[in-house]
């Protein structure tokens, strides 16, 4: 089946620890997106990609960085300069129209220890 | 910053009744899309609205959109328990420098039994 796939599902990050999330479509998708997801609230544009090995930064990228070396992968990383990472983290892509119908993956909870 | 923003937060009805949700945003858009969010789990698309459009239908929801008052409707009706989840309205504004989808809050129904 086409999809998104993300893990881990759950993720645990002690202090001053640097985690990836990852995150593989095999949907022949062109661009792809990260968001963050706060209790109650709406997504947060972390970084998008539009091509292989092109990314720019979203509304909220400090402390995060991504890679885009594959058209099927898009990881994230959360590194230490991320103080409050505690959140639901959102992969999803779309065909080459950008911003149009966007395919989510199922999510990844972030918890500091 | 929140472009759309969804009204009422929280809606609690029977099944069988009709939903309705809001959505209003703030600068011109190209297109309005809802979302639906079970909980723990990723968006899943429910129907996208162009800004020359104005009213679209899927199964049991109808979409409007007035663009000279920056608003949308989301209407379920004859609901079941199976439509309780969050829903969301994003919308891809026309000016910005770059093209991206920002989401509102999300409105929280809950379909009683």
């Amino acid at each position: 089946d086409g999809g998104i796939t993300q893990s881990p599902k759950y993720l645990f990050r002690k202090e001053g620890q640097n985690v990836t999330l990852s995150c593989e479509q095999n949907l022949n998708h062109d661009a792809m997106y990260w968001y963050r997801q706060d209790p109650g609230q709406g997504l947060r544009l972390i970084y998008y990609s539009q091509i292989v090995n092109d990314f720019q930064k979203g509304d909220i990228a400090e402390g995060y960085s991504v890679s885009r070396e594959k058209k099927e992968s898009f990881p994230l990383t959360v590194t230490s300069a991320q103080k409050n990472p505690t959140a639901f983290y959102l992969c999803a892509s779309s065909m080459g129209a950008f911003n149009e119908k966007l395919f989510f993956g199922s999510g990844t909870q972030l918890s500091v220890l | 910053s929140q472009q759309g923003e969804e009204d009422p937060q929280a809606l609690s009805i029977q099944e069988g009744e009709n939903a309705t949700m809001n959505c209003s945003y703030k600068t011109s858009i190209n297109n309005l899309q809802w979302y639906r969010q079970n909980s723990g789990r990723g968006l899943v698309h429910l129907i996208l609205i162009r800004s020359n459009e104005r009213e679209k239908h899927s199964g049991r929801l109808r979409v409007t959109l007035d663009t000279s008052k920056k608003s949308s409707s989301l209407l379920i009706t004859a609901s079941r328990a199976a439509d309780t989840a969050s829903y969301f309205c994003a919308t891809v504004p026309i000016s910005g420098g770059y093209n991206k989808l920002i989401f509102g809050a999300g409105t929280r129904l809950a379909v009683h039994p």
